[in-house]
């Protein structure tokens, strides 16, 4: 089974930049999240999608974050523009829906330096 | 809210020595609780979980971890370490309030083994 996929996997940008991150999910999947990770800290929610709708997006920066699920398959992160702060990985995972708990599987990682 | 504290965030071990990796909960009703495992650029693993079934969970790679109420603690245990368990380790519980299941990440602890 293929796990998720992210890309890129390294970006560099300088600060008022604007960047894209793409994830396409576990086949299958409903439900997509992304997450943010600043290095010497756990990841953050950000974002999450069942199929296409937002389930949570309370953590999202909307000034300058904005996130879609176009067909409920794969999902796109935009930052606009970026922050020095913006620096960090960014996770995507998705998960199954199949009752009490469903387990998140996530992908490598998009790393963002922000200049 | 729910919340996780990891009591260290740095620990080294020699190989073959135990390993004891602390985590403390807060949470206002009985909560579902994770260990998670990132290896450098790869991504996150689910370790093991407890959701209300037996207190002392076995995960993958010889982990476990016992849930204590009283103790409000989730420490994740390995009788001896191995060179390949060296890695960033991250105490998670689910947080179901507002309608959507959410993972809230302690901040790591990073784990060190000695040859």
């Amino acid at each position: 089974e293929a796990g998720v996929a992210q890309s890129p996997r390294y970006k560099i940008i300088e600060k008022r930049q604007s960047v894209a991150f793409w994830c396409n999910p576990i086949s299958g999947h409903a439900t997509l999240y992304w997450y943010q990770q600043i290095l010497g800290q756990g990841p953050k929610l950000l974002i999450q999608f069942q199929n296409n709708g937002v389930v949570d997006d309370s953590q999202l920066p909307k000034d300058r974050f904005s996130a879609e699920r176009l067909k409920g398959v794969d999902s796109t992160l935009k930052i606009q523009p970026a922050k020095l702060e913006d620096s960090a990985v960014y996770l995507c995972a998705s998960s199954f829906d199949r009752g009490q708990y469903n387990e998140q599987f996530f992908g490598p990682g998009t790393r963002l330096t922000v200049l | 809210a729910q919340s996780v504290t990891q009591l260290d965030s740095h620990v080294s071990v020699s190989e073959g020595t135990p390993v004891l990796l602390r985590c403390n909960y807060s949470s206002s009703y009985s909560p579902s609780l994770f260990w998670y495992v990132q290896h450098p650029n790869k991504g996150l693993q689910l370790l093991l979980k407890y959701t209300s079934a037996a207190t002392l969970v076995k995960g993958i790679n010889g982990f476990e971890a016992e849930f204590k109420k009283s103790e409000t603690s989730f420490h994740l245990t390995k009788p001896s370490a191995h060179m390949s368990d060296a890695a960033e380790y991250f105490c998670v519980v689910s947080d179901s309030q507002g309608g959507s299941e959410k993972l809230v990440f302690g901040k790591g602890t990073k784990l060190t083994v000695n040859p």
